[in-house]
């Protein structure tokens, strides 16, 4: 199965950029997506295919990369965007996510 | 407005059964492929299995190939998951989600709540 290994959880405050990382253990050219996760609550798809951002998801949200390396990026860090970030691969029919970050109040 | 609502979960013993269900409401359910996919802490999210949306397809992560079995009527806009030979890393909360189109694609537009699947003597 395709491993995809993710940056470590990181602290921020409100208003910083805040970047997040994914590598595939093997190219999975851009069949990637990106969810965030609050507590309680069910993951939220941001972003497919490693950029296209899903409708009504804020534009500070960006994502980029293919093959092996992918980032995403929330260009002003607001209140309600600390959660935990996971991307998952759906290169092949044995899908897998990443271990997930946890964006954290510095 | 997109609604997936799971049932089923609880307490059973290793070896033992249980049937989680899955009602859709909102969009037209045959149209859309749909997957279960589990969470626990320790392991993070793991997909489990998905199906295509006239259930002709079916594709199973290979921790779960063997026991559990995915299946749906569309008649009843209903997902199921029959899950066999439980373990207890079989623990976890189980979600449905539903993909973008009739294929399973892999990507995960809708989520359910989840349901809790205990395996435990």
């Amino acid at each position: 199965a395709i491993r995809l290994t993710q940056s470590p959880s990181s602290s921020a405050s409100t208003g910083d950029r805040v970047t997040i990382t994914c590598r595939a253990s093997q190219g999975i050219s851009s069949y990637l997506a990106w969810y965030q996760q609050k507590p309680g609550k069910a993951p939220k798809l941001l972003i497919s295919a490693a950029s296209t951002l899903q409708d009504g998801v804020p534009s500070r949200f960006s994502g980029s990369g293919s093959g092996t390396d992918f980032t995403l990026t929330i260009s002003c860090l607001q209140s309600e965007d600390f959660a935990t970030y996971y991307c998952q691969q759906y290169y092949d029919y044995l899908w897998t996510f990443g271990q997930g970050t946890k964006v954290e109040i510095k | 407005e997109v609604q997936l609502l799971e049932s089923g979960g609880g307490l059973v013993q290793p070896g033992g059964s249980l049937r989680l269900s899955c009602v859709a409401s909102g969009f037209t359910f045959s149209s859309y492929a749909m997957s279960w996919v589990r969470q626990t802490p320790e392991k993070g999210l793991e997909w489990v299995s998905a199906v295509s949306g006239s259930g002709g397809t079916t594709y199973y992560a290979d921790s779960v190939k063997g026991r559990f079995t995915v299946s749906r009527d569309n008649s009843e806009n209903t997902l199921y998951l029959q899950m066999n030979s439980l373990r207890v890393e079989d623990l976890a909360l189980y979600y449905c989600a539903r993909d973008r189109g009739h294929s399973a694609a892999g990507t995960l537009e809708h989520w359910g709540q989840g349901t809790l699947v205990t395996v435990s003597s």
